[in-house]
């Protein structure tokens, strides 16, 4: 069946230390999304991706990068920069423009 | 800058006792919604697709309905295992942006 995979479902962060948060598509969809939910927050874009080698900030972009050198591929890098990273991470795609029907199972990134 | 809505903010049910959610939206023109289930923990899953004012779909004890300015998702005789948060979203206007707009969510407990 195809969908998205989101991988590590737990991360933990040391000050100072950038991660990297994967996601990974079989749908053959070319926009992918990343966006993160605090509690009683909702979701907030932090980046997305048309098609690839492209890719547009979302609201939320500072301290966090991307890159898409495959269809399939979509990673996630939070950086040293950003300084409140905890929260879940979600990875989205869409065939249409913003018709999300698929969301990865999410990442859960803390702070040690 | 379309604006999506969605009351109440948390809901608590009786086993049985039904009750509606409603998700409200500013935009520029009606361009069809979206509703989710999500999980604790979990991504959302992909409920509906509703596309003009009038239409209606089920599924199981869900019902979304459309209007021209809301959508409500009805829920006739809960169980404890329809306990999750309800997400609704609009996507983005026909030849822009690439992102849909989301609510923050009404977070729905079923008692048994």
């Amino acid at each position: 069946d195809g969908g998205i995979t989101q991988s590590p479902k737990y991360l933990f962060r040391k000050e100072g230390q950038n991660v990297t948060l994967s996601c990974e598509q079989n749908l053959n969809h070319d926009a992918m999304y990343w966006y993160r939910q605090d509690p009683g927050q909702g979701l907030r874009l932090i980046y997305y991706s048309q098609i690839v080698n492209d890719f547009q900030k979302g609201d939320i972009a500072e301290g966090y990068s991307v890159s898409r050198e495959k269809k399939e591929s979509f990673p996630l890098t939070v950086t040293s920069a950003q300084k409140n990273p905890t929260a879940f991470y979600l990875c989205a795609s869409s065939r249409d423009r913003g018709n999300i029907q698929y969301f990865g199972a999410g990442t859960r990134l803390s702070v040690l | 800058e379309d604006q999506v809505t969605q009351s109440p903010e948390a809901l608590r049910l009786q086993e049985g006792e039904s009750s509606s959610l409603n998700c409200s939206y500013t935009v520029s023109g009606l361009r069809g919604l979206f509703w989710y289930r999500q999980d604790p923990g979990k991504g959302p899953e992909f409920l509906f697709t509703l596309y003009s004012a009038g239409e209606e779909k089920e599924k199981e004890r869900l019902k979304a309905t459309l209007t021209k300015k809301e959508s409500f998702l009805h829920i006739t005789a809960p169980k404890p295992e329809d306990s999750a948060t309800y997400l609704c979203a609009v996507p983005p206007e026909s030849g822009g942006s690439y992102i849909p707009t989301f609510g923050r969510g009404t977070s729905l407990i079923v008692h048994p």
